[in-house]
């Protein structure tokens, strides 16, 4: 099992552009979990999804973000018209089960944005 | 609002010193804690959580509600324990995490 997987691991857009980020859960794992870590602060949830569902998207700013996890392939985090404020460490988690309850979230590798 | 503060954000300490990184939380139910670690150029991995009551690599944390603090120990520091640690707390799926505490440990 090759663990969570994010690409790309760095993505450098200009101000205005827009950037997806993909994360393939480990095998079996149905549930993912996007958080937003800038610089000098904790990792921020951002969105919940499960196959097909967004489950909790509370975290996520209400524009140009936006996240999806098809029937097929990978969870997507778009965010359309980045800013430099977006410039930050994305990261993905997966887990078999509901989180909570002791139940673990796998980390991926992050995806760093740069915003120019 | 659910809040996890790790109110030190570096700890440095030399090989075989005893270590404590602190962390409280501020929520009125029943929230899991857990602490999370990043060894360089690593992922963030889980390293123990406050359900099971394990020790892991010599870590202990036990969850104080009266003080609502959940303070990751270890007897003796090793250089292999320097990395960031996060504290995290959850009560329905999303973690909640601290800033973090960079444990620096020192020959």
């Amino acid at each position: 099992n090759a663990g969570v997987m994010q690409n790309p691991r760095h993505l450098v857009r200009r101000r205005g552009q827009e950037a997806r980020l993909r994360c393939s859960p480990m095998k079996g794992h149905s549930h993912v979990y996007w958080y937003r870590q800038l610089p000098e602060e904790g990792l921020k949830f951002m969105v919940y999804l499960q196959k097909e569902n967004i489950i909790d998207e509370s975290g996520m700013p209400k524009e140009r973000f936006s996240a999806e996890f098809p029937k097929e392939g990978p969870s997507i985090l778009r965010i359309q018209q980045v800013v430099r404020g977006d410039s930050a460490a994305y990261f993905c988690a997966s887990s078999p089960f509901t989180g909570g309850a002791g139940y673990e979230q796998y980390f991926g590798p992050g995806t760093r944005l740069t915003v120019t | 609002a659910q809040r996890v503060t790790q109110p030190e954000k570096l700890l440095s300490v030399f090989k075989g010193a005893p270590v404590e990184l602190k962390c409280n939380y501020s929520y009125s139910g029943s929230p899991e804690l857990f602490w999370y670690v990043q060894y360089s150029r690593q992922r963030l991995q889980l390293l123990l959580r406050h359900i099971s009551r394990e020790s892991i690599k010599g870590f202990t944390a036990d969850l104080n509600k009266g003080e609502t603090s959940f303070h990751l120990k270890k007897p003796f520091a090793q250089e292999e324990d320097s990395a960031m640690y996060y504290c995290a707390s959850t009560n329905t799926d999303k973690l909640i995490f601290g800033t973090g505490t960079r444990l620096q440990v020192f020959p």
